[in-house]
């Protein structure tokens, strides 16, 4: 079975630090994996989608990298922003079903 | 455009009722996903549908829960005799699901709190 972790479960920087969330999967044999952005009460928005061929997506200030034989991938953010404070997710397609697996999320905060 | 839509975004219930909650896929999007996400955790897979088929009804939790989507658009998810621990938000989600197009796109979902 598909496990997905997020490490750290939250995280707090002051504006302007560049920053690294990471992901880890336990099967290798997935088909795309998702970023995905949740602001409280809200649903997800999707931010980066990595094919299982990709090593990298890049959208602004957003570059999430995919390593499928280390079950690893990193989404870094730029000259963070208290904007950019929400929860994000990632999200792996297993080759052989169309569901996601998400991992717990990392809450973050960019203070001002 | 329009993205997914569902309704109702609260819904309050006694134990013991029968809630229905509603999701309205991105238009021409042939796949649909319905996701429960409990507080502070990441949303799990209920159910999935390729139009009106329902390949995947693995993540249902019990058989007091049932998903419909008859014309192979909008969707029901259906929950019977509820019970407290099915307190959660769930997600809808829909996709092209054709290559490269097989992003998920989620809706705002629906907050569910049984008392």
């Amino acid at each position: 079975k598909q496990e997905v972790t997020q490490i750290p479960a939250a995280l707090s920087v002051p504006e302007g630090e560049n920053l690294v969330l990471n992901c880890s999967f336990t099967d290798s044999a997935i088909y795309n994996l998702q970023w995905f952005r949740q602001d409280p009460g809200k649903g997800l928005t999707s931010l980066l989608l990595i094919q299982s061929s990709q090593r990298e997506q890049t959208s602004g200030r957003l570059n999430a990298s995919l390593d499928k034989s280390s079950g690893r991938s990193t989404l870094y953010i730029a000259a963070s922003q208290p904007g950019d404070s929400a929860t994000y997710l990632c999200a792996v397609r297993h080759n052989a079903g169309n569901m996601l697996t998400f991992g717990g999320g990392t809450r973050l905060m960019v203070k001002p | 455009g329009a993205g997914v839509s569902q309704s109702p975004r609260y819904k309050v219930a006694k134990r013991g009722q029968d809630v229905a909650l509603r999701c309205d896929p991105i238009s021409g999007h042939v796949s649909l996903f319905w996701y429960q996400q409990a507080l502070g955790q990441g949303p799990e897979f209920l159910t999935y549908f390729q139009n009106e088929a329902q390949l995947d009804k693995s993540g249902l939790p019990s058989d007091r829960f049932f998903a419909e989507r008859p014309e192979g658009s909008v969707s029901t998810l259906k929950i019977q005799r509820t019970q407290q621990e099915d307190s959660a938000v769930y997600l809808c989600a829909s996709s092209e699901d054709r290559e490269p197009y097989n992003e998920q796109f989620f809706g705002p979902g629906t907050r569910l709190t049984v008392l």
